[in-house]
């Protein structure tokens, strides 16, 4: 069965660190682009971030360049989400997903939260 | 980056009528629009790529229409299990981004 299953979510402090990660099983991980997207409470969905199959191209939403590193581990089938400086405004469910185009693949989320 | 506009918001509906939704970009994207739908506490699932190209598993009464700009999300003969929002995303450029949602609610 193909699955994605994030984990590491939990309640921060704003300027906090918290590291999400996305365990892939059920296809060939290493050759697909992979994406963060996150939803804030009754919002709707943002894309955060995405990583090629080899790691050559990364790319991040503005509101979290700078303080997002996304990056992975083809021999583990893990994806991961460094989040440092978090912010009130990072407070989200975040799902990794598989894609180059669509949307094909989505994990249940790990909700992060940030407060005092 | 591209904006994507969804019209309506909201729309109430009774069990076997038609829905449409529509989502607007704001500049061409050429045929990559998909379509998702998420149920409460659920994850976004795939229904529609590129526009018009079914999914797999996903039940004939989903259909996508559009390239360009202007594009469709039809279902045909709601069904209760339907009530869900649902979302455009667009692939053509970075950052990639979605459409505001339309929340279907089954009267």
């Amino acid at each position: 069965e193909v699955q994605l299953v994030e984990s590491g979510g939990g309640l921060v402090k704003p300027g906090g660190s918290l590291r999400l990660s996305c365990a892939a099983s059920g296809f060939t991980f290493s050759t697909y682009t992979m994406n963060w997207v996150r939803q804030a409470p009754g919002k709707g969905l943002e894309w955060v971030s995405s990583i090629s199959s080899s790691s050559s191209y990364i790319y991040y939403a503005d509101s979290v360049k700078g303080r997002f590193t996304i990056s992975r581990d083809n021999a583990k089938n893990s994806l991961s989400l460094q989040m440092n400086s978090l912010r009130a405004e990072d407070t989200a469910v975040y799902y990794c997903a598989r894609a180059s185009d669509y949307m094909d693949v989505w994990g249940k989320g790990t909700t992060v939260t940030v407060s005092s | 980056e591209i904006v994507l506009t969804q019209s309506p918001d909201f729309q109430s509906v009774t069990p076997k009528e038609k829905v449409t939704i529509t989502c607007r970009a704001s500049q061409s994207i050429g045929s990559s629009l998909h379509w998702y739908q998420q149920k409460p506490d659920q994850s976004p699932k795939l229904l529609i790529k590129y526009a018009s190209q079914s999914i797999s598993g996903v039940p004939s009464r989903f259909s996508g229409s559009g390239s360009g700009t202007d594009f469709t999300l039809t279902i045909n003969s709601l069904e209760a299990e339907d009530a869900a929002t649902y979302y455009c995303h667009q692939s053509s450029s970075l950052p990639r981004t979605f459409g505001q949602g339309t929340k279907v609610e089954i009267k």
